[in-house]
């Protein structure tokens, strides 16, 4: 059974710095892609950033490039995603997502979620 | 905001069928497979379609897509009081080189 289980959010200042984890387990995980796609609270899903399956290519929304870095560590079948600079708007609920295929900009779709971790920015 | 547009809501009556739309361009969905996410009350999203018309093992056969250039449908046939979620469609857009989603969709089982 797949099983992606994020940790690290949190309650934080605007302007400081948060890094989110995604443990996986149930499949390959060095065979995968894998996402970062948020949702704030009460609104739609945005998707945030997206790595291959060895991090040779690595892909981020407009809203979040240069602030965010997402990185992988397959020996610890594990995704993290790195949050500088952060903004009142960069409130909300973050979920770790597998892709269907190695490269992040292939397959155009997520087959299995975790159940997010809440990061709220806010002085 | 979202490059994909779909109705704020849709409802029917249990038994009944709701069909609900995602516009896009010829960036998005007219040159790349939709999928659709199915986000339960307080729950993670789920996928429901992939590849514009494919259903993942365990979806029930009730759950359906097409795609027709710009735009594509997802139906839900013989709805269910637990079908009552918000919906998404995604996809890839070539302009912006980023996975998109839809507004979503609020189903509603009268």
């Amino acid at each position: 059974e797949v099983q992606l289980v994020e940790s690290g959010g949190g309650l934080v200042q605007p302007g400081r710095s948060l890094r989110l984890s995604c443990a996986a387990s149930g499949f390959t995980f060095d065979d995968y892609a894998m996402h970062w796609v948020r949702q704030a609270p009460g609104k739609g899903l945005e998707w945030v950033s997206g790595i291959s399956w060895n991090s040779g290519s690595i892909g981020y929304a407009d809203s979040v490039k240069g602030r965010f870095t997402i990185s992988r560590d397959n020996a610890k079948n594990s995704l993290y995603l790195q949050m500088n600079s952060l903004r009142a708007e960069d409130t909300a609920l973050y979920y770790c997502a597998k892709g269907p295929a190695r490269l992040w900009f292939r397959g155009g779709y997520f087959d299995y979620w975790g159940q997010g971790t809440l990061v709220t920015v806010s002085s | 905001q979202s490059v994909l547009t779909q109705p704020p809501s849709v409802s029917a009556a249990p038994g009944q069928k709701v069909t609900i739309s995602c516009s896009g361009s010829s960036s998005n969905i007219g040159n790349n497979y939709v999928s659709w996410y199915q986000q339960l009350p307080g729950t993670a999203p789920k996928l429901l379609i992939y590849e514009n018309n494919k259903r993942p093992s365990g979806i029930p056969d009730r759950f359906s897509g097409s795609k027709s250039g710009t735009s594509a449908t997802l139906g839900i046939t013989g709805l269910q009081t637990g079908d009552e979620a918000d919906y998404y469609c995604g996809t890839w857009d070539s302009s912006l080189s980023a996975m998109v989603f839809g507004t979503g969709t609020k189903v509603t089982v009268l």
